[in-house]
């Protein structure tokens, strides 16, 4: 059974556009994430959500919306797309926020293509 | 300022043969815990080892040790006896106090891996 999954695994569309990624976690995990890794592999902190409230909204514009329904999901909005925003993103959570069971596992990422 | 320096951006090894992949941080928390993830040709992200500031010992996960010096502020990844599969991105990462970083991680540039036969 896969732990964390992301919906698509690809995506690719036009400037402009509006797409949403999905993630779900079955580890029964308390915290998720949303992470940004660019074209050189370089991976960073978007958002995080602990028990479906925000934790962290790391200066990512606001066209990027994170909706966390209940604990197991967090879905991530982007709005009017831009060339810069080609990357792959990544969901991840943790049981914890900080702790000795604050492991953070990763979903397969999602390669999001802006033409 | 970069939390995590990976100065090592390709390295070849020989199948085998152990590697030591280098990763320095910088922080004036006492409290952090020290990652080292995985990410094959194929993408995903894959969790090795961690290691707390406060373990006494030195983390070990199978084929994979982590050299913590605290002092100078490094936790090396050790992969002995590397296999082709091991060909990968290797990346270092920290989380920093709670309150500070609520949970994020920071992560290093990598270090590209290739095994050869």
């Amino acid at each position: 059974d896969t732990a964390v999954s992301q919906t698509p695994k690809y995506l690719v569309t036009q400037m402009g556009n509006d797409k949403s990624i999905k993630c779900e976690q079955n580890l029964g995990h308390d915290t998720m994430y949303w992470y940004k890794q660019d074209s050189k592999k370089f991976l960073k902190i978007m958002f995080s959500y602990n028990n479906k409230e925000l934790i962290i909204n790391e200066t990512v514009p606001n066209r990027f919306s994170p909706k966390s329904p209940d604990k197991a999901h967090l879905n991530l909005h982007i709005n009017s797309l831009e060339l810069g925003d080609s990357a792959v993103y990544f969901c991840a959570s943790s049981q914890e926020l900080a702790g000795s069971t604050d492991t953070q596992y990763f979903g397969p990422g999602t390669r999001l293509t802006v033409l | 300022a970069q939390k995590i320096t990976q100065t090592q951006p390709g390295m070849f090894v020989q199948e085998k043969e152990a590697v030591t992949l280098d990763c320095t941080y910088d922080t004036s928390d006492p409290s952090y815990g020290l990652f080292w993830y995985k990410q094959p040709s194929s993408g995903e992200m894959i969790f090795l080892i961690y290691q707390g500031s406060y373990d006494q010992q030195n983390a070990t996960e199978g084929r994979y040790s982590l050299n913590f010096q605290k002092a100078r502020k490094s936790a090396n990844l050790v992969i002995s006896a590397s296999q082709l599969g091991d060909s990968a991105m290797y990346f270092c990462a920290m989380r920093e106090l709670p309150t500070d970083s609520w949970g994020k991680l920071q992560f290093g540039a990598g270090t590209q891996v290739v095994v050869t036969p």
